[in-house]
């Protein structure tokens, strides 16, 4: 089955830099790559995502870019604010059901 | 409320117990999902629904039962709890079959001592 690694497991940004978290994925035949933010206490939140299609896709401060030949695609928030502060986890999924596979996560801090 | 709801947010329960977990949505979604989150594992999916009752295997359901008899409503059931159950877990729903944002619960957070 599909596996998805997801690293850094934590990170620290001082707020106004840029925070980078980097996924890989096993099967070649995932097409769709959803990225969700979880809060302290609250379910997974979809903030953007991605198709295979595509090779990098953009809304305000946050961007997706996608690597198919090396199958890896990557997560990256400019201008990092407190609010930002959050688990962040990549996913993989392929056509029908979509069972959906997601990485272990990656906290991170934004420092005031 | 429109949404997706789960109960109880918090449950403690003894280990052999039989405990179920509710899971609801208003939307209608025909793919309804139940994950546990566990630190170093990320999201693992438990089992999953196509449709009512349509149900499969995910990565973990061992020890673990599911049933929809209607499509709003996707209850986990552990049959006999144990240590290693003890968990928050998330039930999500999605539209169809295209790859669409799947809507998460807020989580219950189960301890079986």
């Amino acid at each position: 089955g599909e596996n998805v690694e997801q690293h850094p497991s934590t990170l620290s940004v001082q707020e106004g830099d840029s925070a980078v978290i980097k996924c890989t994925y096993s099967d070649s035949a995932s097409n769709y790559f959803p990225w969700y933010k979880q809060e302290l206490g609250k379910g997974p939140q979809l903030i953007i995502d991605i198709r295979s299609n595509v090779g990098e896709k953009k809304d305000q401060r946050i961007a997706v870019t996608l690597n198919k030949t090396a199958k890896h695609f990557s997560l990256h928030i400019t201008e990092t604010q407190p609010e930002d502060s959050a688990v962040y986890f990549c996913a993989a999924s392929k056509g029908g059901y979509q069972k959906v596979t997601f990485g272990i996560g990656t906290k991170l801090q934004v420092i005031p | 409320d429109a949404g997706i709801t789960q109960s109880p947010r918090y449950k403690i329960t003894e280990t052999g117990r039989q405990v179920t977990l509710m899971c609801h949505q208003t939307w209608s979604h025909s793919y309804m999902f139940w994950y546990r989150q566990d630190l170093g594992h990320g999201l693992r999916l438990i089992y999953y629904s196509a449709a009512a009752d349509i149900t499969d295997k995910g990565e973990v359901p061992d020890g673990y039962v599911v049933s929809r008899s209607k499509t709003e409503n996707f209850p986990l059931t552990l049959e006999s709890a144990t240590r290693s159950q003890t968990s928050v877990y998330f039930c999500a729903s999605r539209a169809g079959t295209e790859n669409t944002e799947a809507f998460f619960g807020q989580g219950t957070r189960l301890t079986v001592v």
